[in-house]
């Protein structure tokens, strides 16, 4: 299994859906998590922390299973300007820091 | 407060030929590292560094040298450049390995 996987997508949704994606983690001891989007052909920037069971910010909320040992990203009321690629990023594998492939959204008019 | 910075945005390279990829951080972090970016491959660790003087191997260490001489500098050095490494390269810099990463805009490699 892959220390963290992420359904590559597209997913494509119409502007104003709420969409989910999640991000499943294959080491137990993860502790924090990162979700970080990323425009094409720029670098990736922080979209959110997570250190205990969720965060939530604004539109965004990102809820941590540890049981099932994934966590989800869920937008709501989406906009044109959310279409990018969404990585995961788990910490506590030591200080090799494993991303996760993506996850691609397009939003639609 | 510049944040992480990359040189050159884009280079291209001849088989065999080496160079150096710059990366420079104004942030005083401990944690500094590489990745390679390939389509439908996601982010790839090359190398990392968890201080001055401490480089350590990643996923896809081969073709790839580092060093870690000041706190801010963490050039990555190709030593005989493939067509293999014809990738979008990041390098990213933390407080230590359990926080947020930050990246530098990128260097467009290729390798003809």
């Amino acid at each position: 299994r892959k220390e963290v996987e992420q359904d590559p997508g597209p997913f494509n949704v119409p502007e104003g859906a709420t969409v989910a994606f999640n991000c499943t983690y294959s080491n137990s001891a993860s502790q924090s998590f990162f979700w970080y989007r990323q425009d094409c052909r720029k670098e990736p920037k922080l979209l959110m922390s997570v250190y205990s069971s969720g965060n939530e910010d604004g539109r965004f909320t990102a809820q941590l299973n540890r049981a099932s040992q994934y966590i989800s990203l869920l937008i709501r009321d989406s906009k044109l300007s959310d279409s990018a690629t969404y990585l995961c990023r788990p910490t506590g594998g030591g200080n090799k820091l494993t991303f996760g492939t993506g996850t691609q959204l397009k939003v639609e008019l | 407060n510049a944040g992480v910075t990359q040189t050159p945005k884009f280079q291209v390279l001849k088989t065999g030929q080496s160079m150096t990829l710059q990366c420079a951080q104004d942030m005083n972090h401990e944690y500094m590292s590489w990745y390679r970016q390939d389509p439908g491959m996601g982010l790839r660790l090359i190398h990392y560094s968890v201080g001055a003087g401490i480089t350590d191997q990643g996923e896809v260490p081969n073709g790839y040298n580092v060093s870690r001489s000041t706190t801010e500098d963490f050039p990555l050095r190709l030593l005989s450049a493939a067509p293999s490494q014809t990738s979008v390269y990041f390098c990213a810099s933390s407080i230590t390995g359990r926080e947020t990463q930050y990246f530098g805009p990128g260097t467009r490699l290729l390798v003809l």
